[in-house]
């Protein structure tokens, strides 16, 4: 069945550090990519999007590129602020329409 | 708009009571998915409604009953709670079942069951 593996967190950061959270996943078929964010006590919010291969999505200095050719969807930024620290949900959605998420990196920023 | 909300924020209950989780959107969407989230594991889809008046099994379905009411409410049933349904319930709408539709998720019920 499908799958979505992340790089296990915590990730503490430094206020202006690069960020990568890695993303791999296993499906058959072309699905489709989401980052979502969870904030402290909130529910998830769709971060950003690729619906095929070489789109890049992005949002709030957000970038993740759907590479086909490597199954990846890695969450880049290049400026964290203390605003960022949250947990990182990498997902896909299927030509079954089912989404599957990975299970989540959490972000935490330093001042 | 108040997108999606659900009711409880928090519940506790003892092993074998029986509870509904409320969920309801205003976005007029036909789709609407039950999440639990458990440490480490990422969200499981419990069970989700096409459209009103379906309803259909997710990965997780199992002491789960569910209730599409109308177009905006999806209920979520637990008929006799047990301690491994201790998790964080989401509930989520879209306005359809498409490859690359975006879902939109309520606020959680943080649910302990002792």
């Amino acid at each position: 069945g499908d799958s979505v593996t992340q790089m296990e967190g915590p990730v503490t950061l430094s206020e202006e550090a690069f960020l990568t959270i890695n993303c791999t996943y296993t499906a058959t078929g072309y699905p489709s990519l989401f980052w979502y964010v969870q904030y402290p006590g909130e529910g998830l919010q769709l971060l950003l999007k690729a619906t095929k291969a070489d789109d890049k999505g992005s949002n709030k200095g957000f970038e993740a590129t759907y590479r086909k050719e490597t199954t990846s969807f890695h969450l880049e930024k290049g400026s964290v602020q203390v605003s960022d620290s949250a947990v990182y949900f990498c997902a896909l959605r299927d030509a079954g329409n089912m989404l599957t998420f990975g299970g989540g990196t959490r972000l935490m920023v330093k001042p | 708009n108040a997108g999606v909300t659900q009711t409880p924020k928090f519940q506790v209950l003892k092993t074998g009571q029986s509870m509904t989780l409320q969920c309801a959107q205003d976005m007029n969407h036909n789709s609407m998915y039950w999440y639990r989230q458990d440490p480490g594991m990422g969200l499981r889809l419990i069970y989700y409604s096409a459209s009103e008046g379906t309803t259909d099994k997710g990965e997780v379905p199992n002491g789960y009953n569910v209730s599409r009411l109308n177009k905006r409410e999806f209920s979520l049933r637990l008929e006799s709670a047990a301690p491994s349904q201790t998790s964080v319930y989401f509930c989520a709408s879209s306005e359809a079942r498409r490859k690359g539709e975006t879902q939109y998720f309520g606020p959680g019920t943080r649910l302990l069951v002792l």
